[in-house]
């Protein structure tokens, strides 16, 4: 089945700092890509989503330049934190849906910690 | 009025009980319906897709009512393995929105 490869898996920084994290498609080409927070014992909260060439939608309440989203090509996507705080602790998971399909694939997630 | 609704339990049972739960929504011109089961501190895994005809895979049965605008899963003999939380997701806009349903809880208890 179709693979989507999210790394790093966790990541602890220093407030201030920016933190990257990719979601890559192995072998199929997502047009469109979902990034999602969920804090603990809460629900995946959609983000934004972003297709291949575009400017990613950001939900309601989604600080775009605090959550830089890169989708430069069908196989990657890029989910930057700038100046990350301690607020912004949470578990971010990407997914993946390649053209005209139905099913999400989803990464396996990023534990972000921000001391 | 939330555009995905479930009960967020926990729905605790003990093994081999029959436990149904279900998921309503408002859009009704949701396309795609689907079930997903989510581990803690894991990404959400496909569990079934659903269909108006239902769709049943081993002890798992979908179904999906239109005229009333929810989704159910049914779990027959639960397992040990079961205990997770269980995600509806609507996809609609021509597969660009995906809505998840915040989840049910399931416990079961030996």
């Amino acid at each position: 089945g179709a693979v989507v490869s999210q790394h790093p898996s966790w990541v602890i920084c220093k407030s201030g700092t920016s933190v990257k994290i990719e979601c890559r498609s192995l072998d199929f080409q997502a047009t469109t890509m979902f990034w999602y927070r969920q804090f603990p014992k809460q629900s995946l909260m959609l983000m934004a989503t972003s297709n291949e060439g575009s400017k990613a939608t950001y939900e309601q309440g989604v600080e775009k330049d605090k959550f830089l989203i890169n989708h430069a090509s069908l196989t990657l996507s890029t989910l930057t934190v700038t100046s990350a705080h301690p607020e912004d602790s949470s578990f971010y998971i990407c997914s993946a849906r390649e053209a005209r399909g139905e099913k999400l694939f989803f990464g396996s997630g990023t534990q972000l910690s921000v001391l | 009025r939330k555009e995905v609704e479930q009960d967020p339990g926990p729905f605790n049972v003990p093994e081999g009980a029959t436990v149904a739960f279900n998921c309503t929504y408002s859009n009704s011109a949701s396309q795609s319906f689907f079930w997903y089961r989510q581990d803690c501190r894991k990404e959400p895994k496909l569990l079934m897709s659903v269909y108006s005809s239902g769709n049943e895979d081993g002890r798992f049965t979908a179904q999906l009512n239109r005229a009333s605008q929810y989704i159910s899963l049914l779990i027959r003999d639960s397992k040990l393995s079961d205990s997770a939380t269980y995600l509806c997701v609507l996809h609609s806009g021509g597969y660009q929105k995906v809505t998840f349903g915040t989840g049910t809880k399931l416990q079961v208890i030996p």
